[in-house]
């Protein structure tokens, strides 16, 4: 089935402390697997996205990695910030472009 | 403001009411997505359109549920009889796209919501 499963639920790190969010998918035909940010009241915001002909991404403090064997993916943001404390979303895109997005990661940066 | 647009922001309504929810997308983009996010969930797909076809449903999109693009311009999503279940946020995206089926990477840009409350 479509499925997206992402790791942890919730996360806490002190201020400039680097966080690491996982997921998996299920399709081995997805193709592009974008993150996004969504802060309380607002719809989620595009902050990094990878394709599948690539093994990594970087952009300033985020990055994101693929492993198409394994079918997982990962969202290393460094040197945290108190304004990067959101809930966090995997998505991987299916068929027809839908996306399947994972549970969320909420995360919090300690000052 | 070009991004999308969503309207009302927010909706209370009765059980057995209906309501309607409208997207305005970046006018530019010729896919249109819908999607329903409750309290601690991501985001699960419900239909989208490309132009004024609409190409998917999902099976959360119950027969009460029925949305529509007219001009291939803003969409908008009808829920009828609602229930306390449909409570939630409605989110709308858009994003360039290729043929139905085709492949593409386009981002999808989302707007800020639509949220229902039934009481």
């Amino acid at each position: 089935g479509e499925n997206v499963e992402q790791h942890p639920s919730t996360l806490s790190v002190q201020e400039g402390d680097s966080a690491v969010i996982k997921c998996t998918y299920s399709d081995s035909a997805s193709n592009y697997f974008p993150w996004y940010k969504q802060e309380l009241g607002k719809g989620p915001q595009l902050i990094i996205d990878i394709r599948s002909n690539v093994g990594e991404k970087k952009d300033q403090r985020i990055a994101v990695t693929l492993n198409k064997t394994a079918k997982h993916f990962s969202l290393h943001i460094t040197e945290t910030q108190p304004e990067d404390s959101a809930v966090y979303f995997c998505a991987a895109r299916f068929v027809g472009g839908k996306l399947i997005f994972g549970q969320g990661t909420e995360l919090s940066v300690k000052p | 403001d070009t991004g999308v647009s969503q309207n009302p922001r927010h909706k209370i309504t009765k059980r057995g009411q209906n309501v309607t929810f409208r997207c305005d997308p970046i006018s530019e983009h010729n896919r249109l997505y819908w999607y329903r996010q409750t309290l601690g969930q991501g985001p699960e797909f419900l239909t989208y359109f490309q132009n004024e076809a609409q190409l998917e449903k999902s099976r959360l999109l119950s027969d009460r549920f029925s949305a529509e693009r007219p001009k291939g311009s803003f969409s908008t999503l009808e829920i009828q009889r609602t229930e306390q279940g449909d409570s939630a946020m409605y989110l709308c995206a858009s994003s360039l796209g290729g043929l139905a089926g085709g492949d593409t990477y386009n981002e999808q840009f989302f707007g800020p919501g639509t949220r229902l409350t039934v009481l």
